[in-house]
């Protein structure tokens, strides 16, 4: 079945530096894949999505690329701030299936 | 427009009771879906609900249950309740559920079982 693996955690970076969350995925089809972020006490809110291949999903000064060939989504900003410190997770879903998760990846941002 | 609301956001049960959980979409979507999360299996699906149809079941055992109203609301049940049933449950909303919408989380409802 569709899976995704990501990055394992936790990540620990200072204010102003550059960020790269590693996901990969293993889908039959064409997938739509997103990126998730949970901030404590949260539920999950949408952060970037790409539904084709090369597509750039971004927001907030992050981004991903759907790279069909390496099937991966990696996650990077530029410059991270005490307030990116959550949880992320990678997603995929396609047709009318469920969203298949990664196991999120604990960032902390250290001022 | 308003968010995904879950109600309630916090129970405590204690094991063989049953619990209900609901949940309100944002206005004008159709797809439910249900997602358990535990800190050692991660974000699970329970079970997709759309125009009050079960259209998709995650791998989960018979007590636990849902259903979805006329006007998109939806409940989940869960039967005989387990200690392994504490859980973050996340209740998720979009327009037809496809593969390229976006689903919009809730804040879920955190179930303590004793």
């Amino acid at each position: 079945g569709d899976s995704v693996t990501q990055m394992e955690g936790p990540v620990t970076l200072s204010e102003e530096a550059f960020l790269t969350i590693n996901c990969t995925y293993t889908a039959t089809g064409y997938p739509s894949l997103f990126w998730y972020v949970q901030y404590p006490g949260e539920g999950l809110q949408l952060l970037l999505k790409a539904t084709k291949a090369d597509d750039k999903g971004s927001n907030k000064g992050f981004e991903a690329t759907y790279r069909k060939e390496t099937t991966s989504f990696h996650l990077e900003k530029g410059s991270v701030q005490v307030s990116d410190s959550a949880v992320y997770f990678c997603a995929l879903a396609q047709g009318n299936e469920k969203l298949t998760f990664g196991t999120g990846t604990r960032l902390t941002i250290i001022p | 427009k308003a968010g995904v609301t879950q109600t309630p956001r916090y129970l405590i049960k204690t094991r063989g009771q049953q619990v209900t959980l609901s949940c309100s979409p944002i206005s004008g979507h159709r797809s439910v879906s249900w997602y358990q999360q535990t800190p050692g299996q991660g974000l699970q699906f329970l079970f997709e609900y759309f125009s009050e149809t079960q259209r998709n079941k995650g791998n989960f055992p018979g007590r636990f249950s849902g259903r979805q109203f006329s006007n998109s609301r939806s409940e989940m049940n869960v039967s005989t309740l387990e200690l392994g049933d504490s859980a973050l449950y996340l209740c998720a909303s979009s327009l037809q559920g496809t593969g390229g919408d976006t689903q919009y989380f809730g804040p879920g409802t955190r179930l303590t079982v004793l």
